[in-house]
């Protein structure tokens, strides 16, 4: 199947500062990828749809200006979370879809961000 | 709106017996798939099984089955010969509408030896 990377796994942050996770398609182009978010014992909510070469679209109540997102190639997308705060604290991870039917994802690893 | 419900929050099978996990959705869309993906505690995202609305066989894969009756909007999953490495989090989800993948609140299946 195909593989989503994602870098780095986990990240720790002082509060106010910024992190950017990463995520790659390995072995296909990928012009579209999502970006979730998990709480813990919660499910997956969808954050943005990350689109190469155009502006993501962000989901209702997600503020695009903290949670920056770049899919500068086929194959990467980048998710900025900037001037961190505890509650900011998630587990979040990236898909990518080739495309076709039903939108088959395939998932990242996951990156566990804590904001202290 | 799509919606996934899972009713099971937390389930126990024996090692060896077989279990079943409740999905039911509500989609206004004529064609559509249902995916059923499992979450351990490393966090990744493990596709298991893919069920699309017009097939006319439940989808099998390996000890993955899907109980798919639409008539019901049901999709539940069958885990046979359940093993240790079956614990995990299990998550519904159908596609939704202009988001790309909706899911339930997930059922904690927890296998014991």
């Amino acid at each position: 199947g195909a593989v989503v990377s994602q870098h780095p796994s986990r990240v720790i942050c002082k509060s106010g500062t910024s992190v950017k996770i990463e995520c790659r398609s390995l072995d296909f182009q990928a012009t579209t990828m999502f970006w979730y978010r998990q709480f813990p014992k919660q499910s997956l909510m969808l954050m943005a749809t990350s689109n190469e070469g155009s502006k993501a679209t962000y989901e209702q109540g997600v503020e695009k200006d903290k949670f920056l997102i770049n899919h500068a190639s086929l194959t990467l997308s980048t998710l900025t979370v900037t001037s961190a705060h505890p509650e900011d604290s998630s587990f979040y991870i990236c898909s990518a879809s080739l495309g076709g039917s039903y939108n088959e994802q395939f998932f990242g690893p996951g990156t566990r961000l804590t904001v202290l | 709106a799509q919606k996934i419900t899972q009713t099971q929050p937390g389930m126990f099978v024996q090692e060896k017996e077989a279990v079943t996990l409740d999905c039911t959705y509500d989609t206004s869309d004529q064609s559509y798939g249902l995916f059923w993906y499992k979450q351990p505690s490393s966090g990744e995202m493990i596709f298991l099984i893919y069920q699309g609305s017009y097939d006319e066989q439940n989808a099998t894969e390996g000890r993955y089955s899907l109980n798919f009756q639409k008539a019901r909007k049901s999709a539940n999953l069958v885990i046979s010969a359940s093993q240790l490495g079956d614990s995990a989090m299990y998550f519904c989800a159908i596609p939704g509408g202009n988001t790309p993948l909706v899911f339930g609140k997930g059922t904690r299946l927890s296998v014991i030896a």
